[in-house]
């Protein structure tokens, strides 16, 4: 699975919209883009994912660029509840292929 | 949204004990579970895929024998860590993909150990 980097850490100010960063240059055509989130002491919880185009739901959007080799994650609105780390993950679509979790970026959302 | 179960959610036991871990997925069939390990301030480290009816993989450097994984059914696998140690001590999480479906990997809400 291609590697992906991260910050390793971000703050943001709450109401205002928090823009964490990926670079994954060595992605292939056939890997997608994922972001997950982990609140201290849980699981990680899935937010979006996307190939190439960019993609929106509840959560967030995700902004590909036309090369790929880097994305943005969007939370348009933070809150307090949005402090975790987020991780940025390359891979297949398919169920069986490997998750590998890079360091993450922990984003602090601040009063 | 597809849930998946871990239980239980934190576990105390004395050092040469064995423990074991369950991860379910309540509402979808899993053919393959991914069980990871994360120490304090790191990253989640895969240890192992888990499928269904075969062998499980183990990544490079984790013990089979101390880490058993099971996965007799579509909706079970369980981890157990035998003659655990204080260096075992850490928090455990699965993860599951729906069989045919699998663009997400939903994961449990993790297992405390703590060995003493």
């Amino acid at each position: 699975d291609a590697k992906t980097t991260q910050p390793p850490s971000m703050d943001c100010a709450e109401g205002r919209a928090a823009n964490l960063p990926c670079n994954h240059s060595t992605i292939s055509g056939n890997e997608y883009v994922y972001w997950y989130r982990q609140i201290h002491s849980q699981g990680p919880q899935y937010i979006i994912h996307g190939l190439k185009n960019n993609e929106t739901n509840e959560m967030a959007s995700l902004i590909i660029t036309e090369d790929r080799k880097s994305s943005t994650l969007i939370l348009p609105h933070a809150t307090l509840r949005d402090t975790a780390v987020y991780y940025c993950i390359v891979r297949r679509n398919t169920g069986g292929f490997k998750t590998i979790f890079g360091a993450g970026t922990r984003l602090f959302v601040k009063a | 949204g597809a849930v998946v179960s871990q239980h239980p959610s934190w576990v105390i036991c004395k050092s040469g004990t064995s423990v074991k871990i369950e991860c379910r997925s309540l509402d979808f069939q899993a053919t393959t579970m991914f069980w990871y390990r994360q120490f304090p301030k790191q990253s989640l480290m895969l240890m192992a895929t888990s499928n269904e009816g075969s062998k499980a993989t183990y990544e490079q450097g984790v013990e089979k024998d101390k880490f058993l994984i099971n996965h007799a059914s579509l909706t079970l696998s369980t981890l157990t860590v035998t003659s655990a140690h204080p260096e075992d001590s850490s928090f455990y999480i699965c993860s599951a993909s729906r069989t045919g479906g699998g663009e997400k990997l939903f994961f449990g809400s993790g297992t405390q150990l703590s060995v003493l």
